[in-house]
């Protein structure tokens, strides 16, 4: 157990709608990463947030957005759905913005 | 662009065998190479990571070796276990050369078997 805690762990929806992925990084860790796992492209990076900034951008979609809240925990905006959204969603956390990255089990977001 | 390539793509071991799994990067700015093993259902794990200044990093059955003037690293497993059977994944970021922006870039990944 990382100790980072993803909700859901699945999530079917249909295109055109929007969902929240949500994530609890460990205790004590400021700095929160989005990864989207695919067949095709692997896992890719999305967002950075450090102690509720954000801190770097990856190959994140217009349609997608994030935030950092106070208490650290993230979420994960996806709007107008689309089947190429459909994969694997996961966060980690590090303590500091260089530190070492611990992954959440995921969410698994399939698009009807 | 393909910043961090990995191979094999699938790797077969018996029981007892040296699994190894290389990954070449492009981008000489990386300073931190870790390696994630994944099962299904799971998250990736990190598994052991190194940076440039050592040449090999071991902790228990795994081993890193980096190889700065190829650009190259790999990571070996010895005396394979069916446990290991796992999807492995290497990956490099900047993780201390400054700058704000610490993503990973990940390898493709590889598949291991280990047969009993």
């Amino acid at each position: 157990d990382s100790g980072v805690t993803q909700t859901p762990k699945h999530l079917i929806t249909a295109t055109g709608q929007r969902v929240t992925l949500r994530c609890s990084p460990r205790s004590g860790d400021l700095s929160v990463y989005w990864y989207q796992q695919s067949l095709d492209q692997g896992l890719q990076f999305l967002i950075q947030y450090y102690n509720g900034e954000e801190r770097a951008k990856g190959n994140i979609l217009e349609r997608f957005s994030a935030q950092q809240f106070p208490d650290l925990h993230s979420e994960l905006n996806l709007s107008s759905l689309e089947l190429g959204d459909s994969a694997l969603y996961f966060c980690a956390s590090s303590v500091v913005a260089s530190g070492p990255q611990h992954f959440g089990d995921g969410t698994r977001l399939s698009i009807l | 662009q393909q910043q961090v390539k990995q191979s094999p793509q699938s790797l077969i071991v018996q029981k007892g065998g040296i699994s190894i799994i290389n990954c070449a990067y492009e981008n000489t700015a990386f300073d931190y190479f870790p390696w994630y093993q994944q099962f299904p259902g799971k998250g990736p794990a990190l598994l052991i990571a190194i940076r440039p200044d050592v040449s090999e990093k071991k902790e228990g059955r795994f081993t890193i070796s980096f190889n700065k003037s190829a650009k190259q690293f790999s990571l070996h497993i010895m005396d394979s276990q069916p446990g290991d059977s796992a999807t492995y994944f290497c990956a490099a970021s900047r993780g201390s050369s400054g700058g704000s922006n610490y993503k990973l870039t990940f390898g493709k990944g590889t598949l291991l078997t280990v047969n009993p």
